[in-house]
């Protein structure tokens, strides 16, 4: 079955780490996306890639890093200077080009922060 | 800038009743519309999504949304909800910039259904 794979699904670590998550498609889309998701404030886009080796940020991206080294893999990493890491955090794809901005979610990554 | 409004935080209704969940965006040209559907702890589910033509536009577990460009709206609608309907619903609109693809959300509306 093609989907898109987010691990672990809850994640907890210190102030001043960082933290890597996870985010795997087989879907074989172009396009990957990171978004946080905070109550009440709907998703925000953190950032996005659109072909290997490149990507942009989004609207909240200061504080996290993302590499796109495979098509099949968009890791986030949040570090410490994300000033409010907790929150929940959802990976998209799609694909790019044409009339087609569908985009298909994971399941999400609970990440605490204390 | 485009924006989306979901005006309504939180709609509850009975069982078998009939559902309008209101969206309203801000955009120069003619978006791309979509709503998703989530529930709890989950991902975002695609229920319908509108690009041209047709403005009535049928989706997957018996909703239909109808664009008014008049009205700048996108809302969705069920004639009869069932009880697993309840999650939060987030109206999306797409947004073309140079070669990038984004999507911009609204702020959801949680929707609680009554026995």
């Amino acid at each position: 079955d093609g989907g898109i794979t987010q691990s672990p699904k809850y994640l907890f670590r210190k102030e001043g780490q960082n933290v890597t998550l996870s985010c795997e498609q087989n879907l074989n889309h172009d396009a990957m996306y990171w978004y946080r998701q905070d109550p009440g404030q709907g998703l925000r886009l953190i950032y996005y890639s659109q072909i290997v080796n490149d990507f942009q940020k989004g609207d909240i991206a200061e504080g996290y890093s993302v590499s796109r080294e495979k098509k099949e893999s968009f890791p986030l990493t949040v570090t410490s200077a994300q000033k409010n890491p907790t929150a929940f955090y959802l990976c998209a794809s799609s694909r790019a080009g044409g009339l087609s901005y569908e985009q298909y979610f994971g399941p999400g990554t609970r990440l605490t922060v204390t | 800038a485009q924006s989306v409004t979901q005006p309504d935080i939180h709609i509850t209704v009975s069982e078998g009743a009939s559902l309008e969940l209101r969206c309203n965006y801000s955009y120069g040209a003619t978006p791309y519309l979509f709503w998703y559907v989530q529930s709890p702890g989950q991902g975002l589910q695609l229920l319908l999504k509108y690009f041209s033509g047709d403005t009535l536009v049928q989706g997957i577990k018996g909703f239909e949304a109808e664009f008014k460009r008049s009205q700048s709206s996108f809302n969705l609608r069920k004639p009869s909800v069932h009880w697993s309907d309840a999650a939060e619903y987030f109206c999306a609109v797409g947004l073309s910039s140079g070669s990038a693809r984004q999507l911009t959300f609204g702020s959801g509306t949680q929707l609680t259904v009554l026995p």
